[in-house]
């Protein structure tokens, strides 16, 4: 079985700050990893993903994740936050090998920005 | 069309009450999902569907009944639910047989119970 923790459940970071939003993962078995978005009063979108390759993947607004396999993490990062970045931010996992999609999602993290 | 629409957007209704939610994506996704979503809170899985076919059931109360009528389409009837059913119900689908694992959400039907 997966599971997926991340540690900061609140990130209070100043406008044009950097941050970065951790997430460790727990699984025997080889997995995709992904980072969810959740803007306020709407669904989850997809941020980025990492399936296989580089291990570093971005985003088209300009957050970023690597994979570390031997830490069993994939942390986002981003070098400048904006206002509009305030959201809560999901680290997920799913099992290669599940035929039905099915992710394990963490606690989520409140990417608080500050004027 | 890449997007996953549910309605409606917001219910209100009382626990003696039956009513359905529905969600519909055009992707040709053959895996389809409802969350349950308190607030800030992560998605609690409920529901999935594979090739139209419920595979999993987390052990959700009988007062949530799914349903897929093809695989385009998938409901969640709601009967005789209790004020801490008031939630966020999300739908996601995804190309299944473990494509890219990668889930698509609706923007979700909002539930008050009362």
């Amino acid at each position: 079985a997966q599971s997926v923790t991340q540690l900061d459940s609140q990130v209070p970071v100043f406008e044009e700050a950097p941050v970065e939003l951790r997430c460790n993962y727990s699984s025997s078995v080889s997995v995709y990893l992904f980072w969810y978005v959740q803007y306020p009063n709407q669904g989850l979108q997809l941020l980025l993903k990492y399936l296989s390759g580089s291990t570093l993947v971005k985003s088209i607004n300009g957050f970023e994740a690597e994979f570390n396999k031997s830490q069993t993490s994939f942390h986002l990062r981003k070098p400048s936050v904006h206002i509009s970045d305030t959201a809560e931010y999901f680290c997920a996992v799913s099992d290669r090998r599940n035929r039905d999609d099915k992710i394990i999602f963490g606690k989520g993290t409140r990417l608080h920005i500050l004027p | 069309d890449t997007e996953v629409t549910q309605t409606p957007k917001h219910l209100v209704m009382g626990m003696t009450n039956k009513k359905s939610l529905k969600c519909e994506q055009h992707m040709g996704h053959r895996a389809m999902y409802w969350y349950k979503q308190k607030a800030k809170k992560p998605p609690e899985l409920m529901f999935v569907y594979s090739y139209e076919k419920l595979s999993i059931n987390e052990s959700v109360p009988s007062r949530f009944s799914p349903e897929c009528p093809n695989s385009s389409l998938l409901n969640l009837h709601l009967h005789a639910l209790q004020p801490e059913d008031s939630a966020l119900y999300l739908c996601a689908s995804s190309q299944g047989l473990n494509r890219a694992g990668e889930q698509f959400f609706g923007p979700g039907t909002r539930l008050t119970v009362l």
